[in-house]
């Protein structure tokens, strides 16, 4: 199957500061990604979705100020989480949709804590 | 509004047979997938359903009634690496996946 990375796995930083996600689709050209956050014991929240070369579509609720995402090709995408705060401490996962396939592919995540 | 239910948790023994159901309500339908998340990883694919019936694929297998708006993941012969959470999604008309809150399933030897 399709393999989709994310780095960071995980990111510790400190309160104010910005993390940057990456969102690689490796063996496949992926015009859609989208940016999940999952806190402990929940499931998986849309946060965004991305098509490349144009502006994301924010969920309800979520500040795009604050969640940049960039998807300059068709095989990177990039989440920012800037001026990071505890409460942003979450699970963050990135997944990728084909030009022709149904499914969507997961990145492993990637487990950021705000100190 | 647009609702996926499935059960919490679940709880069964190692090489018996479980049945996770998942029953939804969403603007439009295309298509019904099962996910399988291991505590701190993404989630990995299981199968995917658009068409009423049984799709079988190893142990797993996965049962879909539009008219019901139903589906349950039947697993067989368990085994203690099926310990994790399964996760049912709804593809909806503008093509976007609505996710149920998950089930835990807990294998007991």
């Amino acid at each position: 199957g399709a393999v989709v990375s994310q780095h960071p796995s995980r990111v510790i930083c400190k309160s104010g500061t910005s993390v940057k996600i990456e969102c690689r689709s490796l063996d496949f050209q992926a015009t859609t990604m989208f940016w999940y956050r999952q806190f402990p014991k929940q499931s998986l929240m849309l946060m965004a979705t991305s098509n490349e070369g144009s502006k994301a579509t924010y969920e309800q609720g979520v500040e795009k100020d604050k969640f940049l995402i960039n998807h300059a090709s068709l095989t990177l995408s990039t989440l920012t989480v800037t001026s990071a705060h505890p409460e942003d401490s979450s699970f963050y996962i990135c997944s990728a949709r084909g030009t022709t396939d149904h499914e969507q592919f997961f990145g492993p995540g990637t487990r950021l804590t705000v100190l | 509004g647009q609702n996926i239910d499935q059960p919490t948790e679940m709880t069964a023994t190692e090489g018996a047979i479980v049945q996770i159901n998942c029953t939804y309500q969403t603007s439009g339908f295309n298509g019904l997938f099962w996910y399988q998340q291991h505590a701190g990883e993404a989630p990995t694919f299981l199968s995917y359903n658009v068409l009423d019936g049984l799709e079988e694929k190893g142990r797993f297998s996965s049962f879909l009634s539009r008219s019901k708006g139903y589906s349950y993941l039947l697993l067989k012969e368990l085994q203690m690496k099926d310990s994790a959470s399964y996760l049912c999604a709804v593809r909806d008309s503008n093509y976007q996946l609505i996710w149920g809150a998950g089930t835990k399933l807990i294998i007991k030897p």
